[in-house]
């Protein structure tokens, strides 16, 4: 069984602060993908980024960055110098490989709110 | 390029009706997953679907069921519908050639209330 949990149900921040988004997830599998998305208030799902178990490298991507630990299955999401377009709802996600499926397992989403 | 697109937008229905959704891939995508989120909820996995054939079924009742078409396109039936059918169903598409590393790109939704 996989699960995914995103411990903080809501966030609020002032326009310029840093927000970072927790997230510990559970698989049994030797090999999976970690993602994250954004729902804005369309109801969209819009890919932010995906993670190899495999490759535990954090990066940065313009405003965004992550912070993959393995050891304790945590992989965490921060938005630098957050704009009022940032916010939406953040949804942390699983994908394991051990069935041909490929579905996403999904944690109940962080409501991330920037104030001007 | 088209993203996935999705219809209706909104759709209100009564109990015990039948409903289908429709959804069309990105081009060049052949595999289609459905989606169920209900409000305040993560999305859960309902099916996948690959080269028109069904490649996974998630945890929900023999009332739902979906098919893919030749073009890729899919839809999503829910027959006998119930109130707790109300949710947003979300559609996405993915080139599965990398396998469990695909990233599923997702439609803007059909809102479905079931009164």
């Amino acid at each position: 069984a996989q699960k995914v949990t995103q411990a903080q149900t809501e966030i609020s921040v002032v326009e310029k602060e840093d927000v970072t988004l927790d997230c510990v997830y559970e698989t049994r599998d030797t090999t999976y993908y970690l993602f994250w998305y954004k729902q804005p208030p369309s109801g969209e799902l819009v890919f932010l980024i995906r993670r190899n178990s495999f490759d535990e490298q954090n990066e940065i991507s313009g405003r965004y960055s992550w912070n993959f630990q393995k050891s304790t299955s945590s992989f965490n999401f921060t938005i630098t110098a957050s704009q009022v377009v940032d916010s939406a709802v953040y949804f942390c996600a699983l994908r394991g490989s051990w069935s041909n499926d490929y579905k996403l397992s999904f944690g109940a989403g962080t409501t991330v709110t920037v104030r001007a | 390029d088209a993203g996935v697109t999705q219809s209706p937008t909104h759709l209100i229905k009564t109990r015990g009706q039948h409903v289908t959704l429709r959804c069309s891939p990105i081009s060049g995508h052949k595999s289609v997953s459905w989606y169920q989120q209900v409000l305040g909820q993560g999305p859960q996995f309902i099916f996948q679907y690959y080269e028109k054939e069904e490649r996974g079924r998630g945890n929900f009742p023999d009332r739902f069921s979906a098919r893919q078409f030749p073009n890729y396109s899919s839809e999503l039936n829910v027959n006998a519908l119930l109130l707790g059918d109300s949710a947003l169903y979300l559609c996405a598409s993915s080139d599965t050639t990398s396998g469990g590393a695909v990233s599923e790109f997702f439609g803007p939704g059909t809102r479905l209330t079931v009164l």
